[in-house]
């Protein structure tokens, strides 16, 4: 079955790094990806999203790259702050399915 | 309201209770979702309602599990005869729609403790 996964379940870094999160998927087949934040005891937060004809998206501090030939997904934040300090889920979806499809999470840790 | 609000934001119930959880989504929205979120897991699909269609059911573990979504805008997610493993964060989420945008607004969930 397809599957949306990551490849690290905890990541650490100082305050000003940059970070990287990637995020592995499955479905050939799928079409669009997204980024959320989780916050603890709160929703997951949008972030950022891409479509499968493009390989890379900028956000504020926040870009979204993708490899479609390695089915690779990741979230670059630049600068890192304690703020950004959350679960990071990826989600992917494919056209005709109605729901968004989950992997596990990164939790990002920021060392001051 | 500005965002999606769930209530009641902790439920503790009994084994083999009833639970019924309420999300009221961002106004206009005509798309949402219902996830359920166990502890350091990720996000599972459970319900989807669009507009008038029928609603996408794929995601419910068993018929314990219903959703209803009344007049196109509250939803009530309604678990019978709990049982300790539907012990969760349960994440209602809304959308402006299909074809529309799939940007998910998350509310800040219920939290459901079976004991």
């Amino acid at each position: 079955g397809e599957s949306v996964g990551l490849h690290l379940p905890t990541l650490s870094v100082q305050e000003g790094d940059n970070s990287i999160i990637n995020c592995a998927y499955s479905n050939s087949a799928s079409d669009y990806f997204i980024w959320y934040k989780q916050e603890s005891g709160k929703g997951p937060q949008f972030i950022i999203d891409i479509r499968s004809n493009m390989d890379k998206r900028q956000g504020q501090r926040v870009t979204v790259l993708l490899n479609k030939t390695v089915k690779h997904l990741s979230l670059q934040i630049a600068a890192t702050q304690p703020g950004d300090s959350a679960v990071y889920f990826c989600a992917e979806k494919t056209t005709g399915r109605r729901a968004l499809t989950f992997g596990s999470g990164t939790r990002l840790q920021v060392q001051p | 309201g500005a965002g999606v609000s769930q209530s009641p934001s902790n439920k503790v119930t009994e084994k083999g209770k009833d639970v019924e959880l309420r999300c009221d989504p961002i106004s206009g929205h005509t798309a949402l979702y219902w996830y359920r979120q166990s502890l350091g897991q990720g996000l599972e699909f459970l319900i989807y309602f669009q507009g008038n269609s029928a609603p996408d059911k794929s995601g419910l573990p068993s018929d314990r599990f219903s959703a209803e979504r009344t007049g196109g805008s509250v939803s009530t997610l309604t678990i019978q005869r709990t049982q300790q493993e539907d012990s969760a964060v349960y994440l209602c989420a809304s959308s402006q729609g299909w074809g529309a945008g799939e940007k998910l607004f998350f509310g800040s969930g219920t939290q459901l403790s079976v004991l």
